[in-house]
């Protein structure tokens, strides 16, 4: 079993929908969790990152953990054609920046 | 404030030869971490350096190396190469002085093709 699991998609929605993006984790150990968005041949972009359970909204994002079900969401409200890009979850494991990549979702929002 | 950097962009070699590839960090980070991306994998870490010594170290074969050097540039070094090892190769740099748990910043990646 993989520690981190996303569903690679693809997903495809039309513009000005609210999209949710999921993985879950099995290491209750993570504590720190990233959101990178990544653009075809680009490398991935960091979007947010929250710490332990909670939510954190960075204008249309929405960033949630739930340690007690290991559960973490993504949520891009208003959705526009230039977020058609992969989102990729990864938690930060114990050992120095060693980030945990989930296999990315592969977001594609038509007009 | 200039983003990461990584030379060259792109990287074609035959098996059974090495090749080194570069990252220059954000400025004044000391943290450099290297991944390895395909489509059947995903994104896996390799390793990570901060003032010039190996932190954190991958599951990856010893074919694959790294160094730091006193500038925060990082260096990593495939040797003997084989097809497998065709991928995207990316780099992302930090400050490094939060034990680890901090944002990592990603550059464009150099994409290396084994023939």
């Amino acid at each position: 079993q993989k520690e981190v699991e996303q569903d690679p998609g693809p997903l495809s929605v039309p513009e000005g929908a609210i999209v949710s993006l999921n993985c879950t984790y099995s290491n209750s150990a993570f504590q720190y969790f990233m959101w990178y968005r990544q653009y075809s041949r680009k490398g991935p972009e960091l979007l947010m990152y929250t710490y332990s359970s909670g939510n954190k909204e960075d204008g249309r994002f929405t960033a949630q953990v739930d340690k007690s079900s290991k559960y973490i969401s993504l949520f891009i409200r208003d959705s526009q054609p230039s977020d058609s890009a992969t989102y990729l979850c990864a938690p930060i494991s114990g050992g120095y920046n060693k980030l945990i990549f989930g296999a990315g979702t592969r977001l594609a929002v038509h007009p | 404030k200039a983003g990461v950097t990584q030379t060259p962009r792109y990287l074609i070699k035959t098996r059974g030869q090495q090749v080194t590839l570069s990252c220059s960090p954000i400025s004044g980070h000391r943290s450099v971490s290297w991944y390895q991306q395909t489509p059947g994998q995903g994104l896996q870490f390799l390793f990570e350096y901060f003032s010039e010594t190996q932190r954190n170290k991958g599951n990856f074969p010893g074919r694959f190396s790294g160094r730091q050097f006193s500038n925060s540039r990082s260096e990593m070094n495939v040797s003997t190469l084989e097809l497998g090892d065709s991928a995207l190769y990316l780099c992302a740099s930090s400050l490094g002085d939060k034990g680890g748990q901090e944002t990592q910043y990603f550059g464009p990646g150099t994409r290396l093709l084994v023939l």
